[in-house]
């Protein structure tokens, strides 16, 4: 498995600014995605984060809404953009290391409130 | 379409006892079938999977699961219960035939009460 690492773990935001949140892994990873988990709800696919070209968005995801870079196979950001309270929720990311092995291990995850 | 179900919101267990938390999936091909566990503020921890073979999986905490292909189901299971299993459980589901492309999609999770 990685050591997935996430910054901030948590953050209280005012409605209409933005939050970027990274993801460092300790090892090189094949894919990296972002997800959603709104409270008491289950996860969600935001994206799959793309190393050196855009990221793949899920229906009802846009990317002016959640921009996502992936500078490399180690570091991934998502940026929740002009957030309103509907956006409180915890986001996670997680990875799929080399190998063949078909398990994604999440990272802690970034809580957020919306004001 | 992909669909996971965990019916129960919620299972009840007093310690030592064994436990069963249920889940039904749907995909089109062959499954690959995942637990995880979400303790209080925390990730979701990888518990066990499902790729192929042995239909009985162990996985990690002296959890397993078994695959049932008729049923459709992958109970996660476990022969004596903690407190310390106390948690949020998700069920999650990856159709084999969707290529490079690797949503999983999870079930609405069930929250695990283990009682002293």
């Amino acid at each position: 498995s990685a050591v997935i690492s996430q910054k901030p773990s948590r953050d209280i935001c005012q409605r209409g600014t933005s939050l970027t949140i990274q993801c460092q892994v300790d090892s090189q990873v094949t894919m990296m995605f972002w997800y959603r988990q709104q409270p008491g709800q289950s996860l969600t696919l935001i994206a799959t984060a793309n190393q050196g070209s855009e990221a793949t968005y899920e229906s009802g995801f846009v990317i002016d809404k959640f921009p996502i870079s992936r500078p490399n196979l180690t570091f991934s950001t998502l940026t929740v953009s002009n957030m309103s309270p509907e956006d409180s929720s915890i986001y996670l990311c997680s990875v799929k290391t080399s190998g063949g092995s078909d398990t994604q291990y999440f990272g802690p995850g970034t809580r957020l409130t919306v004001l | 379409a992909q669909s996971v179900a965990q019916p129960e919101d919620q299972v009840n267990v007093a310690e030592g006892n064994p436990l069963t938390v249920k889940c039904t999936y749907s995909v089109s091909g062959n499954p690959y079938l995942f637990w995880y566990v979400q303790y209080p503020n925390r990730g979701l921890q990888f518990l066990l999977k499902y790729i192929t073979g042995d239909n009985l999986v162990k996985g990690s905490y002296g959890f397993e699961a078994e695959f049932n292909k008729s049923q459709t189901s992958f109970h996660l299971k476990k022969p004596s219960a903690l407190v310390s299993d106390s948690a949020l459980y998700f069920c999650a589901v990856r159709d084999a035939f969707s290529g490079g492309y690797n949503k999983l999609i999870f079930g609405a999770g069930t929250r695990l009460a283990v009682h002293p």
